[in-house]
C-alpha cells in the first residue's frame, strides 16, 4: 500500500544530542518536504527537495540538515538538541506538479529536556 | 508572494449546524486550491481540491468553489457531526519562480458538540 512514514512517532531527548528524524514513502513522488508545527497549529515549512541530491531551506530558518540520496527517504538531522527545537515534525511528499496535493506522515513529536 | 488568509478558531458548533470556514488568497498565476484536515494525533490529510477557476470540490459532505472573481475557497458543509471535530487548512500551490511550493493558511479549528 503506498503510503508515508515517520519514526519515531515520539522522541524525548537530552539537550546537546544528535537526533535523526526518519521519513519515508512508497508513492515514488520526487517532491519531499519538512514541515515543524507549532502549538497554535500553523505549518512552517523547514526545507524542501524535488529529488535525489535535491536539497532547499524553507521559509523557516533552521539548524538541522536534510539528505536525499534516494527518491524514498528523506531524514531531518538536528546536530545538537536544544529545548527551542521542541515541537511537532511533519513529513509530507507530492508529484512535481503544482496541481498534485501533498501526502502527510503522522509526524514525529519531539520533546528536548 | 502567495499567501493564505483563513478565519480564526476554534468555530464552535452543535451537531447538524451548518458550517463555513472562509478562506481567501493572493498568488502570481492560477494556482491550485486545496482543503486540509488534521485530526488529533495526525497528520494532515486532502479533503478536496480544485485547480481552475468556478471549479467545486467535494468529499465527505465537504464543498468548496474555486472562485477567481473574489479570489476565495471557502468551505462548507450542510450538516456537521462530531466527528468533524479537527483543524482544517486552506492551502495554494502556485508557480512562484517555478517552485509549486505550496502556501498554508494559519489553520482553523473545529469544534462540535452533541
Amino acid at each position: 500500500e503506498a503510503d508515508i512514514y515517520q519514526t519515531p512517532r515520539y522522541l524525548v531527548i537530552g539537550t546537546g544530542k544528535k537526533i535523526t528524524l526518519e521519513c519515508s514513502q512508497t508513492m515514488g513522488h520526487d517532491k519531499m518536504y519538512w514541515y515543524q508545527q507549532d502549538p497554535g497549529m500553523e505549518l512552517h515549512l523547514i526545507h524542501y527537495s524535488y529529488g535525489v541530491n535535491s536539497t532547499e531551506k524553507g521559509d523557516l530558518s533552521s539548524e538541522s540538515t536534510v539528505s536525499r540520496i534516494r527518491t524514498e527517504h528523506f531524514p531531518l538531522t538536528l546536530e545538537s538538541a536544544r529545548p527551542s527545537h521542541t515541537s511537532q515534525y511533519l513529513c509530507a511528499s507530492s508529484e512535481l506538479a503544482a496541481y498534485n496535493e501533498q501526502f502527510f506522515g503522522p509526524g514525529t513529536r519531539l520533546t528536548v529536556l | 508572494g502567495d499567501s493564505v488568509t483563513q478565519m480564526e478558531g476554534p468555530v464552535t458548533l452543535s451537531e447538524e449546524a451548518f458550517l463555513t470556514i472562509n478562506c481567501t488568497y493572493t498568488a502570481t498565476g492560477y494556482p491550485s486550491l486545496f482543503w486540509y484536515v488534521q485530526y488529533p494525533g495526525e497528520g494532515l490529510q486532502l479533503l478536496l481540491k480544485a485547480t481552475k477557476a468556478d471549479d467545486k470540490g467535494s468529499n465527505k459532505g465537504f464543498e468548496a468553489t474555486y472562485r477567481k472573481e473574489t479570489t476565495s475557497f471557502h468551505l462548507e458543509k450542510g450538516s456537521v457531526q462530531v466527528s468533524d471535530s479537527a483543524v482544517y487548512f486552506c492551502a495554494l500551490s502556485a508557480s512562484s519562480g517555478g517552485s509549486y511550493i505550496p502556501t498554508f493558511g494559519r489553520g482553523t479549528s473545529l469544534i462540535v458538540h452533541p
